[in-house]
């Protein structure tokens, strides 16, 4: 079946730098995209969505940009801080659609002092 | 409203035994869906619901295990005879589904986590 993925399992950053984790996605009829952060024991969050008819979508301190022609997807972290570190997963599906997100296997960010 | 609550949070059972988590949405939501998460993996889609109708279905889920949503609020998932294999995360998320609420959003609960011995 199709589903979502990412690029790297792990990233490791020095607080203050700035945090890029990307995603692939391989179903062209997906229109909606989203970031969940997950911490220890809990469930997913919302981060930030974007939808297809977009390229970049800027939210405090994070910035989604999609590239539909790749499909990728990314997420970019600025000045990152150690209350930052979990695990980021990207999801996809439909605005509005009666199915629902499918979720790649996650990227751990680690942010060291 | 304080989010969607799950309950139990943790759940440790002994292989061939039943189990039933409950997932109490945002009030407001129509939808509500169930999730399966294993160490290190993304969360597997299991079932959704729109109100009280289950629409959708994983083949992830077995026969053993069933979900409800009687009123279209709360929801349980019983999964029976569990295996150990069955061991992981089961998270629920809700969300507000119709073309004046928005993006399809799906906020989580915290997890129930079982544990087949």
């Amino acid at each position: 079946g199709e589903s979502v993925g990412l690029h790297l399992p792990t990233l490791s950053v020095q607080e203050g730098d700035n945090s890029i984790i990307n995603c692939a996605y391989s179903n062209s009829a997906s229109d909606y995209f989203i970031w969940y952060k997950q911490e220890s024991g809990k469930g997913p969050q919302f981060i930030i969505d974007i939808r297809s008819n977009m390229d970049k979508r800027q939210g405090q301190r994070v910035t989604v940009l999609l590239n539909k022609t790749v499909k990728h997807l990314s997420l970019q972290i600025a000045a990152t801080q150690p209350g930052d570190s979990a695990v980021y997963f990207c999801a996809e599906g439909g605005y509005q659609a009666g199915t629902a997100l499918i979720f790649g296997k996650g990227t751990t960010l680690s942010v060291s002092s | 409203d304080t989010g969607v609550s799950q309950d139990p949070r943790h759940k440790i059972t002994k292989r061939g035994q039943n189990v039933t988590f409950r997932c109490d949405p945002i009030s407001e939501h129509n939808r509500l869906y169930w999730y399966r998460q294993t160490l290190g993996q993304g969360p597997e889609f299991l079932t959704y619901f729109q109100n009280e109708a289950q629409l959708e279905k994983s083949r992830l889920l077995s026969d053993r295990f069933s979900a409800e949503r009687p009123k279209g609020s709360f929801s349980t998932l019983e999964i029976q005879r569990t295996e150990q294999g069955d061991s992981a995360m089961y998270l629920c998320a809700s969300s507000l589904s119709g073309l004046a609420s928005g993006a399809n959003v799906l906020t989580f609960g915290a997890g129930s986590r079982l544990t087949v011995l």
